[in-house]
């Protein structure tokens, strides 16, 4: 099992360029999520998936978009990037439900916008 | 408001016991989980507390008590490659669909020999 995979690693920005940051994972997993984490800080949820078709924004959605096609992946696509969308990006998957407390995270993706 | 307090930093010495404490503050609560993040690294999981009381994994434990709204994870015979930042998470409601985690700011623990 590769677990959780994302792609690319790092990621430099011009302002107002755009891009999508790819998330797959082969656990079967039906919840996925994405996460942004700033220095010194915990995680932010940005979207958040129950399954294939089914997305939700979580708290900080503005400036992303998502999709979930399948099970395996959870693209997250940024628009017109702003500096404040430096960060680093985690993708995340984990059981449905009572398993949700136990996630899987990628690598991150870390991405700079100048 | 939502809102999981932890120390910013803790520092403890090679085979010492440290201790994290986490207060929450949320509108829903399923459980408390703890993550272990190295620097550069993912958050991997280490524990999780749906009930009261202590649970047990190797030489990490993690404690609920949830009238108090209040969990520690404590460390036992530290290593060096225990250094890093642990980060408590509230399994809430939000949005409805019982599996979002809530992250606390991160507690960042320096392993000195």
């Amino acid at each position: 099992n590769a677990g959780v995979t994302q792609t690319p690693k790092f990621r430099i920005l011009k302002i107002g360029q755009s891009m999508t940051l790819q998330c797959t994972q082969d656990m079967n997993h039906n919840y996925m999520y994405w996460y942004r984490q700033d220095p010194g800080m915990g995680l932010k949820l940005i979207y958040y998936s129950v399954g294939a078709g089914i997305t939700d924004k979580g708290e900080v959605p503005n400036g992303y978009n998502v999709s979930r096609s399948t099970t395996e992946d959870f693209p997250l696509r940024l628009e017109l990037a702003a500096p404040s969308q430096t960060s680093v990006y985690f993708c995340a998957s984990s059981f449905s439900g009572e398993g949700s407390y136990e996630q899987y995270f990628g690598p991150g993706t870390r991405l700079t916008v100048t | 408001g939502q809102s999981l307090e932890q120390p910013s930093e803790v520092t403890a010495v090679e085979g010492a016991i440290v201790q994290i404490n986490c207060t929450y503050q949320t509108s829903g609560f399923y459980g408390l989980s703890w993550y272990q993040q190295h620097d550069g690294g993912a958050p991997t999981f280490l524990s999780y507390n749906a009930l009261d009381g202590l649970e047990e994994t190797g030489r990490f434990s993690s404690f609920l008590s949830r009238s108090d709204s209040y969990g520690y994870l404590l460390l036992q015979e530290l290593q060096m490659k225990d250094s890093a930042s642990y980060f408590c998470a509230v399994r809430d409601d939000y949005g409805g669909s019982q599996g979002n985690l809530i992250f606390g700011k991160g507690t960042k623990l320096s392993v000195k020999p």
